[in-house]
């Protein structure tokens, strides 16, 4: 089983809903990721918090807005989005004082936009 | 140029068979280096980390050749259950936590 949750599992959504996708890890990780992944594609990153602060961004549309409202949780809120954005997010976290790039990740929301 | 180049994919074998991935990587700089499996809809999962040493995990042997930019996988005995998409995946870049994936090769063991 996953340490890190994320909820919704499911989400359909048309393009002028607000939406948010949550995470949550109860593991000590100060670190959390957002990453997208299309069909037959890896995982993109999106977005970085480290110590609860926006470390990369990556140049992703501000229709997609992250919030770290602690070290535990990470949202990210959905607005307008087109339905290319259809795809599977995936939360993960990592810890600090490990070498970067060992992460947990969570099962993914899989989003879908009509 | 692709930060993280792969193997293209898929790979057939049998059961017991040998199966080697290779990975290439753009960013001289980077720090640390991993093979993630993947299996159908499921979330990436860490498999190895790769140290400069090389290193080994049951049937499983990963090798990082910095000069060269290239880390490898090499399964032996491959198993049905080996079947999977393999990531190879970077770190390197802002504050160490910029995570790159490779493209997958996609792996098929068959009975």
């Amino acid at each position: 089983d996953t340490e890190v949750t994320q909820t919704p599992k499911h989400l359909v959504m048309g393009m002028t809903n607000k939406k948010s996708l949550k995470c949550e890890q109860h593991m000590g990780h100060r670190a959390m990721y957002w990453y997208k992944q299309k069909a037959k594609k890896p995982p993109e990153l999106m977005f970085v918090y480290s110590y609860e602060k926006l470390s990369i961004n990556e140049s992703v549309p501000s229709r997609f807005s992250p919030e770290c409202p602690n070290s535990s949780l990470l949202n990210l809120h959905l607005h307008a989005l087109q339905p290319e954005d259809s795809a599977l997010y995936l939360c993960a976290s990592s810890q600090l004082n490990r070498a970067p790039g060992e992460l947990f990740f969570g099962e993914g929301s899989r989003l879908t936009v009509l | 140029r692709k930060e993280v180049e792969q193997d293209p994919g898929p790979f057939n074998v049998p059961e017991g068979a040998t199966v080697a991935f290779n990975c290439t990587y753009s960013n001289s700089a980077s720090q640390s280096f991993f093979w993630y499996r993947q299996d159908c809809r499921k979330e990436p999962k860490l498999l190895m980390s790769v140290y400069s040493s090389g290193n080994e995990d049951g049937r499983f042997t990963a090798q990082l050749n910095r000069a060269s930019q290239y880390i490898s996988l090499l399964i032996r005995d491959s198993k049905l259950s080996d079947s999977a998409t393999y990531l190879c995946v970077v770190n390197g870049g802002t504050g160490g936590f910029k995570t790159i994936f490779g493209a997958g090769t996609r792996l098929f063991v068959k009975a």
